[in-house]
C-alpha cells in the first residue's frame, strides 16, 4: 500500500479564498482523523470519522471549516474563506481502529497571505 | 475532554545519556497511550504504545511506563544516539487520540 495519501502537498493563497485539502487513507483501515500542527498549539485534532461517519468534530475551530468522508477513500477538509491564522500544516492519518497505531500522511502545508 | 500534558518542551542531551520525556493525562477512560516521532519536515511515526492493562513495555532503546493511578505515563530513551534527535509527542486515547504539544530532544556530540 502506498500509505495516506494528502493533496496538495503545499498551498499559497489570500485570504478569503476556499481551500480543499484531500486525503487518500490506507484501504481496510476504518478510522480516519484530520489534525492540525502549528508551533503554538501542536498537534490538534480537528476531526475524526469511523466508518465514513463523523464521530467527533469538537476540535473544528469554526464553521468556516467543514470535512467530509463520500466513501471509504477519501475524505475532504475545506476551509471557506480561509484567513491567514489558518496557516498550519494539516495532517491526515488513518487507523485500523479508532484507539490504534494512526499512519499519517506527508501532510499540507497551508499558507494563507 | 481529554487534555495531555508534555514536559519538559526541550531537551537537551550528552550522546551516550539517558533522555525522559514525562506526561499527565485528565481522562480516567483513556486506555492506549502512544508515543510518535517526528524528525524535521516529516511525518509523526509511531514509535511504542502501550495500554491500561500494563504497566511497563520495552522496545529495545525505548521504554514506557504507565501509572493509571496518577494518570502519568512516561518515554525512556537510552544510550541516546543522534539520529534520536526529533520531537517527540505523546498522546492519550479512548476513541480519539490527543497529543501534548511535543518535546524538541536535541542528542548533543
Amino acid at each position: 500500500d502506498a500509505g495516506v495519501i494528502q493533496s496538495p502537498r503545499h498551498e499559497v493563497t489570500e485570504m478569503g479564498q476556499e481551500v480543499t485539502l484531500r486525503c487518500k487513507p490506507i484501504s481496510g483501515h476504518n478510522s480516519l482523523f484530520w489534525y492540525r500542527q502549528t508551533m503554538m498549539r501542536g498537534l490538534e485534532l480537528l476531526i475524526y470519522f469511523n466508518n465514513n461517519v463523523p464521530i467527533d468534530d469538537s476540535g473544528m475551530p469554526e464553521d468556516r471549516f467543514s470535512a467530509k468522508m463520500p466513501n471509504a477513500s477519501f475524505s475532504t477538509l475545506k476551509i471557506q474563506p480561509s484567513e491567514p491564522r489558518d496557516s498550519a500544516v494539516y495532517f491526515c492519518a488513518s487507523s485500523w481502529r479508532e484507539a490504534g497505531e494512526l499512519f499519517f500522511g506527508e501532510g499540507s502545508r497551508l499558507t494563507v497571505l | 475532554g481529554e487534555n495531555v500534558e508534555q514536559h519538559p518542551s526541550t531537551l537537551s542531551v550528552q550522546e551516550g545519556d539517558s533522555a525522559v520525556i514525562k506526561c499527565t493525562y485528565s481522562d480516567s477512560a483513556s486506555n492506549y497511550f502512544p508515543w510518535y516521532k517526528q524528525e524535521l519536515g516529516k511525518r509523526p511515526q509511531l514509535i511504542i504504545d502501550i495500554r491500561s492493562n500494563v504497566g511497563e513495555k520495552k522496545d529495545q532503546r525505548i521504554a514506557v511506563t504507565l501509572n493509571k493511578t496518577a494518570k502519568h505515563f512516561s518515554l525512556h530513551i537510552t544510550e541516546t544516539q543522534p539520529e534520536d534527535s526529533a520531537v517527540y509527542f505523546c498522546a492519550a486515547s479512548d476513541d480519539k487520540i490527543i497529543f501534548g504539544k511535543g518535546t524538541r530532544l536535541h542528542i548533543l556530540p
